[in-house]
């Protein structure tokens, strides 16, 4: 069975620019939520979807946005880039009627703005 | 959400047991603990969930007392390959309202 899959794995933008991460869950799994991980710190939460619709999202400002499309796959946009957005932007699936914690995550998207 | 409360860092010797506490002094009645795993540029990886009492699986142990204030990941022999770091989460069944990870912490096993 395949795992939650990311693309691009790593991409370069400059200050002002525009990006879109893709995250594909695991089969079957209708959650899927979003880490920024900046370098040598934890992971602070972004946003969360379920079937559909956002859940929750973190403290972050809203030029970070995203949707869910009807066969899960999620999109994680974030407009005019800055410096401190170079992170590891991670995605994670879940079955939402599972137990809580059973998270899988993909090998995310290196950002590097310049 | 429940708050969870780790050692930032910790060494150990290869083949030694290796147990990392973690406190969470408002969970709920609901709530689970879980533990990650993750190695540099690389996602978390699930490690083990419990309740109360015992959790053992294929890599590691979860202790959890009556009063499930605590928990206690306990890794057996570690080796080179264990360094990383590692999370306790806590939250409901059903999914998460907001999950969210601590710092961490960071382990490093010593030949």
């Amino acid at each position: 069975e395949a795992g939650v899959t990311q693309s691009p794995t790593h991409l370069i933008k400059t200050r002002g620019q525009q990006v879109t991460l893709r995250c594909s869950p695991i089969s079957g799994h209708t959650s899927v939520y979003w880490y920024q991980q900046a370098l040598g710190l934890g992971l602070q939460f972004l946003l969360w979807y379920d079937e559909g619709e956002e859940r929750n999202r973190g403290n972050f400002p809203p030029r970070f946005s995203g949707r869910q499309f009807p066969n899960y796959s999620s999109e994680l946009n974030v407009n005019a880039l800055e410096l401190e957005d170079s992170a590891l932007y991670l995605c994670a699936s879940s079955l939402q009627v599972r137990t809580a914690g059973e998270l899988f995550f993909g090998e995310g998207s290196r950002l590097t703005v310049l | 959400l429940a708050k969870t409360t780790q050692p930032i860092s910790m060494d150990s010797y290869e083949g030694q047991e290796v147990n990392i506490t973690c406190s969470h002094n408002n969970i709920a009645t609901n709530d689970y603990i879980t533990w990650y795993q993750q190695f540099p540029s690389q996602g978390p990886r699930f490690i083990i969930q419990g309740y109360k009492t015992k959790v053992t699986n294929e890599v590691a142990s979860l202790f959890i007392p009556a009063d499930r204030k605590s928990s206690t990941l306990s890794l057996p022999r570690v080796s080179l390959s264990d360094t990383a770091v590692y999370y306790c989460l806590v939250g409901a069944a059903g999914g998460y309202q907001k999950v969210t990870f601590g710092t961490g912490t960071k382990l490093q096993v010593i030949p």
